[in-house]
């Protein structure tokens, strides 16, 4: 069965730290793929990044980066020199041959001036 | 282009009634999948509709259904309304088609509150 596990439920951290979002999945599928949204207060999903299960490189975009790794089942996801705008809450997401997007339960990400 | 526009973005309705919601997707987009949001169950799928069929679906009872119409554009009722259905209901576009790769675009929600 897949399922997608975000161990931590809330994290806080002064701005300009660095801070890392955990993600783990399971799946059977051999090609899936796996989505980070960020949720602000509005109730809006925002797109941040797809990977696919064969493409193992990491991927920095400005301030955020992702780590993929296979062997241990994880997608986590670091910012780096927070900002308070990052406050939010944080999703990770798995779709396989399933169509359907199946979701962590968020980490609410608070960043304190 | 125009994002995804749900409304009404809040419905407050009484135990027992119904409740239609609507979502019209992005331009070319052919999917357009449902889910709900709670704090106590967090996000969970309803179902995926695809060039006017439904395509799959999540594990909510009957009272949860919906449909596709010919411009993508995608509606789901709930019936029988209960206190427990109060939740935020978010609609997701994608391109669709047998490609399951591509991200989906999400609207604002409609916040339903049953009193």
């Amino acid at each position: 069965a897949q399922k997608v596990t975000q161990a931590q439920t809330e994290i806080s951290v002064v701005e300009k730290e660095d801070v890392t979002l955990d993600c783990v999945y399971e799946t059977r599928d051999t090609t899936y793929y796996l989505f980070w949204y960020k949720q602000p207060p509005s109730g809006e999903l925002v797109f941040l990044i797809r990977r696919n299960s064969f493409d193992e490189q990491n991927e920095i975009s400005g301030r955020y980066s992702w780590n993929f790794q296979k062997s241990t089942s994880s997608f986590n996801f670091t910012i780096t020199a927070s900002q308070v705008v990052d406050s939010a809450v944080y999703f990770c997401a798995l779709r396989d041959s399933n169509y359907q997007l199946i979701w962590g339960a968020g980490t609410k990400l608070i960043i304190k001036p | 282009k125009a994002g995804v526009t749900q409304t009404p973005r809040y419905l407050i309705k009484t135990r027992g009634q119904q409740v239609t919601l609507s979502c019209s997707p992005i331009s070319g987009h052919r999917s357009v999948s449902w889910y709900q949001q709670t704090p106590g169950q967090g996000l969970q799928f309803l179902f995926e509709y695809f060039s006017e069929t439904q395509r799959n679906k999540g594990n909510f009872p009957g009272r949860f259904s919906g449909r596709q119409f010919s411009n993508s554009r995608s509606e789901m009722n709930v019936s029988t309304l209960e206190l427990g259905d109060s939740a935020l209901y978010l609609c997701a576009s994608s391109l669709g088609g047998e490609d399951y790769n591509t991200e989906a675009f999400f609207g604002q929600g409609t916040r339903l509150t049953v009193v």
